[in-house]
Parts: C-alpha cells; sequence; structure tokens
C-alpha cells in the first residue's frame, strides 16, 4: 500500500520559515493537499493541488511538490501556526487517499 | 455555509457494529461535484481515511477496512452513514466527517470521539 512519511516534529523561531516535508514514491504524479491541526480541532485545508490556497489561508502557506517530495512552507511564522501539520495524497486511479502520520510544528 | 455534524453513540462493545451518521447543512449532498468521506483519528495519531460516498451510492473504501466497512448516503435527509464492524480496541478514534472534491477535504465535521471498551 501507499505511504507518506513526515518528520514527527519540527521547530522554528518566530519569524523564521518553517518547512514541512512529505515523502512518498512519486508523490510529484500526483496531488498533495495540507491540513492544520490545532489541539481539540478538526483539521482545516490549507494547501491543495500541490500549490493552491483556499480562500481564508494567510499567503504566508505556500506548498510544492516534485518528484518525490511534497513541502509545506510557512513564511514569517507567528505563534499562532504552532499544530500538527498533515500530508495527503489522492491516487486518481483507485481514489484512494492516503495521509502522512503528521509532523508537530513548535514555535520556540 | 456548508457544515457537517457527526451523530451516533461515544461508546461501542468489541465485536459489535459501529454506526455513525453525518449530517449535512447549508448545501446539497446531491451535488455531482463532491464526494462525501469518513476519517478517523486514534488518541495522539494520524490521520486515517476511511472511504467515500458519491451522491448516487458509489463508494471507495480504504483496503486496510474494506471488509468491516460499509458507507451508505440518504439523499433525502441529506445524510451519510458509516457502518464498521467486528469493533476493537484498535478502532477507538475521533471519526470525522468531510467533504471531498477530487482529494482535498473541506470542510471538516467537529469530530466525534467513538470509544471502543466493554
Amino acid at each position: 500500500s501507499y505511504e507518506l512519511t513526515q518528520p514527527p516534529s519540527v521547530s522554528v523561531s518566530p519569524g523564521q520559515t518553517a518547512t514541512i516535508t512529505c515523502s512518498g514514491d512519486k508523490l510529484g504524479d500526483k496531488y498533495a493537499c495540507w491540513y492544520q491541526q490545532k489541539p481539540g480541532q478538526s483539521p482545516v485545508l490549507v494547501i491543495y493541488q500541490d500549490t493552491k490556497r483556499p480562500s481564508g489561508i494567510s499567503e504566508r502557506f505556500s506548498g510544492s511538490n516534485s518528484e518525490n517530495t511534497a513541502t509545506l512552507t510557512i513564511s514569517g511564522t507567528q505563534a499562532m501556526d504552532e499544530a500538527d501539520y498533515h500530508c495527503q495524497a489522492w491516487d486518481s486511479s483507485t481514489a484512494e487517499v492516503v495521509f502522512g502520520g503528521g509532523t508537530k510544528l513548535t514555535v520556540l | 455555509q456548508l457544515q457537517l455534524q457527526e451523530s451516533g453513540p461515544g461508546l461501542v462493545k468489541p465485536s459489535e457494529t459501529l454506526s455513525l451518521t453525518c449530517s449535512v447543512s447549508g448545501g446539497s449532498i446531491s451535488s455531482s461535484t463532491y464526494y462525501w468521506d469518513w476519517i478517523r483519528q486514534p488518541p495522539g495519531k494520524g490521520l486515517e481515511w476511511i472511504g467515500s460516498i458519491y451522491y448516487t451510492g458509489s463508494t471507495y473504501y480504504n483496503p486496510s477496512l474494506k471488509s468491516r466497512v460499509t458507507i451508505s448516503v440518504d439523499t433525502s435527509k441529506n445524510q451519510f452513514s458509516l457502518k464498521l464492524s467486528s469493533v476493537t480496541a484498535a478502532d477507538t478514534a475521533v471519526y470525522y466527517c468531510a467533504r471531498q472534491h477530487f482529494a482535498p477535504f473541506d470542510p471538516w465535521g467537529q469530530g466525534l470521539l467513538v470509544a471502543v471498551s466493554s
């Protein structure tokens, strides 16, 4: 079965750029999405179709996806960005969905 | 604004069947644009996709759960449902329903914690 791998944790200083990766075999051939989840809350979509931001999501959030790695970048990281981030891929041929294990972002 | 709300028992006994319903408001479940999905998250762990349903009743399931899962839709009530049979403690999780449009899930319901315990 298809698997996505994320680092369990990432730390960043306020105002700096946070980078969270998501790795999977030929992930660049699929669409990647990213979700932000704060404690006790439902996930919120922050990036879809590799690079697109839903309405209402800060421009500080950006995404990319190439070869085997999708990347979520948060520029000018703020304390409010501290959360778990989950990547997700979708196989268009089987309509199956896979999530990564999630990354806890800590803003120190 | 579209909203989804999960409902069902918060406690299920081992070997029994977990049954949940997702009520959709602010939009029609019969839209040709979207699928409707169930996702779960065990305490302290990551997200796991359970399956999808189209308003016509067409379904897709996670292969690891397929033998135990049934997702159905009731367009007259604007609801879709999840049944997970032969549950064990490993099925204890927060269960979310969500709308899907060719991969991204948006929005999500608030989630419902279901514990499997005798």
